[in-house]
């Protein structure tokens, strides 16, 4: 059955601390999708990240970081140099049967100016 | 401007008074979901539309009901709303074979008095 935790429930950080998101998920899928989305008050869900279970390449795109590891079945997003814009809950996401998505439980990340 | 559009932002229905939520997009994507989202928890996979083909999770309950008139629009039923069904409920879509991230409207909260 699939499976992801994010075991860190809220976290709270000073504005340009770095913060790290951890995510860890379990499936018996030999392919599948991992992906990041972030929940700002507003309630949309904004995409962040898709990444296949092929590529362990990690990904940068501006301060946000993707640290990718088949080994532990981890899939760590990191925030450098985080702006009180960052605030929001950030859900990982596990994609299966071609179409459905199960989400992690959340971390509610909270950056202080 | 906005691709997956949920009407309304918020909604109030009465105990056992049966409303519906709206979703339309503009993506002409073939996936439609719907996702319940309770207060500090990950949003739950309540059913999907794969073109006009229905698939709704063994635990949603028959109380929750779905139509998919067109491409374009999604529509949730609940047929007699308890206390326990307020909540966010979120639309998505997604392009063919889930491969592609979803896309997410903005909610609709519902409350049930």
């Amino acid at each position: 059955a699939q499976k992801v935790t994010q075991a860190q429930t809220e976290i709270s950080v000073v504005e340009k601390e770095d913060v790290t998101l951890d995510c860890v998920y379990e499936t018996r899928d030999t392919t599948y999708y991992l992906f990041w989305y972030k929940q700002p008050p507003s309630g949309e869900l904004v995409f962040l990240i898709r990444r296949n279970s092929f590529d362990e390449q990690n990904e940068i795109s501006g301060r946000y970081s993707w640290n990718f590891q088949k080994s532990t079945s981890s899939f760590n997003f990191t925030i450098t140099a985080s702006q009180v814009v960052d605030s929001a809950v950030y859900f990982c996401a596990h994609e299966y049967n071609f179409n459905k998505f199960y989400f992690g439980s959340g971390t509610k990340l909270n950056v202080k100016p | 401007d906005a691709m997956v559009i949920q009407n309304p932002r918020y909604q109030v229905t009465q105990f056992g008074k049966p409303v519906t939520l709206s979703c339309s997009q503009t993506l002409n994507h073939n996936v439609m979901y719907w996702y319940q989202q309770k207060s500090s928890q990950a949003p739950k996979l309540l059913f999907h539309y794969y073109d006009k083909d229905f698939n709704n999770e063994a635990d949603t309950p028959d109380n929750f009901q779905s139509r998919r008139p067109n491409t374009s629009f999604c529509f949730l039923d609940i047929r007699s709303p308890g206390l326990g069904d307020a909540a966010m409920y979120l639309c998505a879509t997604s392009g063919r074979d889930g491969i592609y991230e979803a896309f997410f409207g903005q909610g609709t909260r519902l409350t049930v008095v």
